[in-house]
């Protein structure tokens, strides 16, 4: 079993819908758990991040996380075109260096 | 501007050829990162180094080999034991400690290889 596991779609919506993108994890020990953007033939860039559990928002991007089911989500309200792109979320435990893991990423098109 | 430059940006091999993939950083950061990228799978974590002159293997080091003799630059080279080159590479960097909790990592554009 994947420490991380992530749908990879695709995922197809229709502008202006409400996207959840997720991920489910293994390792009880993770405590900060990040989202990265990546575009076609582009290098990840870090969307959102949260340290354990709760919710965090950034205009229209909500970052959900609910350790006591491992399973973190983040939300795109009024999705747009320009949201296409593959979705990664990542995570890792603190003390010293520990790596972060990555979800396979989903990949989210949304049509006009 | 600061940044992470990856070049080039498509490389093709032929079997049993070693290349070099080259990565650059002007953040002033310690810590540099090599993953590699295919269709369906998460980034894999090929070499990592945290300081000059020192670097760890990831998961899957077998086949790749690195050097870190300047902040800036962290070259990767796919050698001819590397049985399934053919990937998407990123490099990326970050200040030690704050790439995995709050500053994440800042990635390259990445090096398409494909093996002919």
């Amino acid at each position: 079993q994947k420490e991380v596991e992530q749908d990879p779609g695709p995922l197809s919506v229709p502008e202006g819908a409400i996207v959840s993108l997720n991920c489910t994890y293994s390792n009880s020990a993770f405590q900060y758990f990040m989202w990265y953007r990546q575009y076609s033939r582009k290098g990840p860039e870090l969307l959102m991040y949260t340290y354990s559990s709760g919710n965090k928002e950034d205009g229209r991007f909500t970052a959900q996380v609910d350790k006591s089911s491992k399973y973190i989500s983040l939300f795109i309200r009024d999705s747009q075109p320009s949201d296409s792109a593959t979705y990664l979320c990542a995570m890792s435990a603190p003390g010293g260096y520990n790596k972060l893991i990555f979800g396979a990423g989903t990949r989210l098109a949304v049509h006009p | 501007d600061g940044g992470i430059t990856q070049s080039p940006k498509y490389l093709f091999r032929k079997e049993g050829q070693n290349v070099t993939l080259s990565c650059e950083q002007n953040l002033n950061h310690d810590a540099m990162y090599w993953y590699r990228q295919d269709p369906g799978q998460g980034l894999r974590l090929i070499y990592y180094s945290q300081i000059v002159n020192d670097f760890q293997k990831g998961d899957i080091a077998e086949g790749y080999s690195v050097s870190r003799e300047k902040k800036e630059s962290f070259p990767l080279t796919v050698t001819s034991a590397q049985k399934n080159p053919t990937a998407f590479y990123l490099c990326a960097s970050s200040i030690p400690g704050q790439g995995e909790t709050l500053d994440g990592y800042t990635f390259g554009s990445g090096t398409r290889l494909t093996v002919v």
